[in-house]
């Protein structure tokens, strides 16, 4: 059983499109974080998210964490190529013990010039 | 900030043969490392939590005879494939965690069996 539902699982876009990608679970989670990984390296951290309905922002990402600390979403604004990569939402399951970090299956985003 | 290090970044080796992966915190002291497998396309699948002088935990599934693991000081885990065949042919990742913050990700090895 995946925890984690990441979708779409392959997306491929123009630049200066707009894409969300959504991480959904039927387990409530203490905090959520979204990573970016390129072909050969480890994943990169690039927001953490802690409270229901919490939006943050870097740049053109937007992240948001669902109310009930379930789902989180990706959105990106005016894509370009160098957003392309897998990106991993990954969480810690609230009363399941701090250390465990569980990831979705990711989603594949293309960025196409 | 936090550095962790793992090498080799890349290994071709043949069948039957072993292959150690060193994961090290560079500036900080990680009481807790884990251990990833990467197939391609794929996500993470967590294959063990490393803990410093105590026995690794295994999930469900990987072997802990075929992966040994050992956490020796509060810098360094390795994890050992022994035997390896292609079937082990994988991208590995190990992660370390500072205290309770956030986990940093060593840059990963590619492991391919001939």
């Amino acid at each position: 059983t995946q925890l984690l539902e990441q979708s779409p699982q392959f997306l491929s876009i123009q630049e200066g499109e707009n894409l969300t990608v959504y991480c959904n679970s039927s387990s409530v989670f203490s905090s959520l974080q979204w990573y970016r990984q390129e072909p050969g390296e480890g994943p990169v951290l690039l927001v953490t998210v802690v409270t229901g309905g919490e939006v943050k922002k870097l740049k053109r990402l937007t992240f948001q964490f669902g109310d009930a600390r379930k789902d989180s979403s990706l959105h990106i604004t005016a894509a370009q190529p160098g957003d392309t990569g897998l990106y991993l939402c990954a969480g810690y399951i609230s009363g399941a013990g701090s250390y465990q970090l569980t990831f979705g299956k990711g989603t594949k985003l293309s960025v196409i010039p | 900030g936090a550095v962790v290090s793992q090498h080799p970044s890349w290994v071709i080796c043949k069948s039957g043969t072993s292959v150690k992966i060193e994961c090290r915190s560079l500036d900080f002291q990680a009481t807790t490392m884990f251990w990833y497998r990467q197939f391609p396309k794929q996500s993470l699948m967590l294959m063990a939590t490393s803990n410093e002088g105590s026995k690794a935990t295994y999930e469900q599934g990987v072997e802990k005879d075929k992966f040994l693991i050992n956490h020796a000081s509060l810098t360094l885990s390795t994890l050992t494939v022994t035997s390896a065949h292609p079937e082990d042919s994988s991208f590995y990742i190990c992660s370390a965690k500072r205290g309770n913050e956030k986990l940093f990700f060593g840059s990963g090895t590619q492991l391919s069996v001939l």
